[in-house]
């Protein structure tokens, strides 16, 4: 079965500081894989999608995310955080009609 | 634009009560499909629907069923609310395949079952 693995429940970086957030997958074939952010209280809306080609994408944000097949990891990462960037990131693969989500990671930032 | 409108935002059940869960979405999409979301364990399919008419169980259908008459609507129902069953639940919808599939997500309805 697919599964998304998201190895890190909690971050705390400083403002300013990068961010990486780690997310692996199991599916034999590429997979098209996707990152969400959640706000508390809200929905999740998506930051940026892989389907195939380049292996790094860019998103919203300044998030962008880099596909690596030989790891078979698809990490979010940005140069540069801010505080309203606190908040919980999904991972997600979607195959045969059905989205597969991590189990978040919850981002807090230090002033 | 609405794009997917859950009702209620919020509700509070006893034991044994049903409701209905109640998701629309007006981007024409054919794929819908219900979440919930419990603390430590994202997000886990309940059931989804790839077109009107029809419906199949996700990871986690027990206490649950759905029905899609309409491409629109795709509402949950409880039948015999449980304590298990609190939980934040979400509705999405998408494009069925291709490249340009995303999933897009309402606000949520936050149940408590006492």
């Amino acid at each position: 079965a697919q599964s998304v693995t998201q190895p890190d429940i909690h971050i705390t970086v400083s403002e300013g500081a990068s961010l990486e957030l780690r997310c692996n997958y199991s599916y034999g074939a590429t997979p098209y894989l996707f990152w969400y952010v959640q706000s508390p209280g809200q929905g999740l809306q998506l930051l940026l999608k892989y389907f195939s080609g380049d292996t790094l994408v860019q998103g919203i944000k300044g998030f962008e995310a880099e596909f690596k097949r030989s790891q078979s990891s698809f990490n979010l990462r940005k140069p540069s955080v801010h505080w309203s960037d606190a908040a919980e990131y999904f991972c997600a693969s979607y195959n045969f009609n059905k989205f597969y989500f991590g189990s978040g990671t919850k981002l807090n930032v230090k002033p | 634009n609405a794009g997917v409108t859950q009702t209620p935002k919020f509700q509070v059940l006893k034991t044994g009560q049903s409701m209905t869960l109640q998701c629309a979405q007006d981007m024409n999409h054919e794929y819908m499909s219900w979440y919930r979301q419990d603390p430590g364990m994202g997000l886990r399919l309940i059931h989804y629907s790839v077109g009107a008419g029809i419906t199949d169980q996700g990871e986690v259908p027990n206490g649950y069923n759905v029905s899609r008459s309409t491409t629109e609507d795709f509402p949950l129902r409880l039948l015999s609310a449980a304590p298990s069953q609190t939980s934040v639940y979400f509705c999405a919808s998408s494009p069925t395949t291709g490249v340009n599939t995303e999933a897009f997500f309402g606000q949520g309805t936050r149940l408590t079952v006492v």
